[in-house]
């Protein structure tokens, strides 16, 4: 799997947009980009993943570049309760023994 | 959808007792479960995958004899920690992906079972 890049910690005032960035400058071709991110004393929880286009849903809207590089992971109006880990993970798709290789993440912390 | 249960959430026993932990797919059948373990202030490590009718596969490192995993159905997997001792104390996390999706389909995780052993 490709190695990420992830800024350790970052802040961002309730209300606002939290942009993450992520740069996984080796990736591959066949390499999907995931996001997850854990609370604290909880499991992860899935947000998002995609290949080449830009995706979006209830939770997040995730934005790669063309030559697929790097990537961000935006939260449109972050609240407390996003206060988290994040963690962007590069996986190969297909079958077989695929547990994923967490990296360190970064620390959003949502300041009131 | 998509919701995966783990059993504990929390346990405290003594040295030298064996321990066991379920991972249930509420809502889903999962080929392939995963065991992941987390000490305070690190990310998550792959202890081993789950393979439904098979023997696990564990990562280097991991004691197959210490941590059984049996997977018996589509939608349970049990992870028993044998003979644990305080080192055993962590933070252990299950995940599951849906059974013919495709490999890119993302894993679904438990709450976690805190294990502590005094």
């Amino acid at each position: 799997d490709a190695k990420t890049t992830q800024p350790p910690s970052m802040d961002c005032a309730e209300g606002r947009a939290a942009n993450l960035p992520c740069n996984h400058s080796t990736i591959s071709g066949n390499e999907y980009v995931y996001w997850y991110r854990q609370i604290h004393s909880q499991g992860p929880q899935y947000i998002i993943h995609g290949l080449k286009n830009n995706e979006t849903n209830e939770m997040a809207s995730l934005i790669i570049t063309e030559d697929r590089k790097s990537s961000t992971l935006i939260l449109p109006h972050a609240t407390l309760r996003d206060t988290a880990v994040y963690y962007c993970i590069v996986r190969v798709s297909g079958g077989g023994a695929d547990g994923l290789t967490f990296g360190k993440g970064t620390h959003l912390i949502i300041q009131p | 959808g998509a919701v995966v249960s783990q059993h504990p959430s929390w346990v405290i026993c003594k040295s030298g007792t064996s321990v066991k932990i379920e991972c249930r797919s509420l809502d889903f059948q999962a080929t392939t479960m995963f065991w992941y373990r987390q000490f305070p202030k690190q990310s998550l490590m792959l202890m081993a995958t789950s393979n439904e009718g098979s023997k696990a596969t564990y990562e280097q490192g991991v004691e197959k004899d210490k941590f059984l995993i049996n997977h018996a159905s589509l939608t349970l997997s049990t992870l028993t920690v044998t003979s644990a001792h305080p080192e055993d104390s962590s933070f252990y996390i299950c995940s599951a992906r849906a059974t013919g999706t495709g490999g890119y389909q993302p894993q679904h995780f438990g709450d976690g079972t805190r294990l502590s052993i005094l």
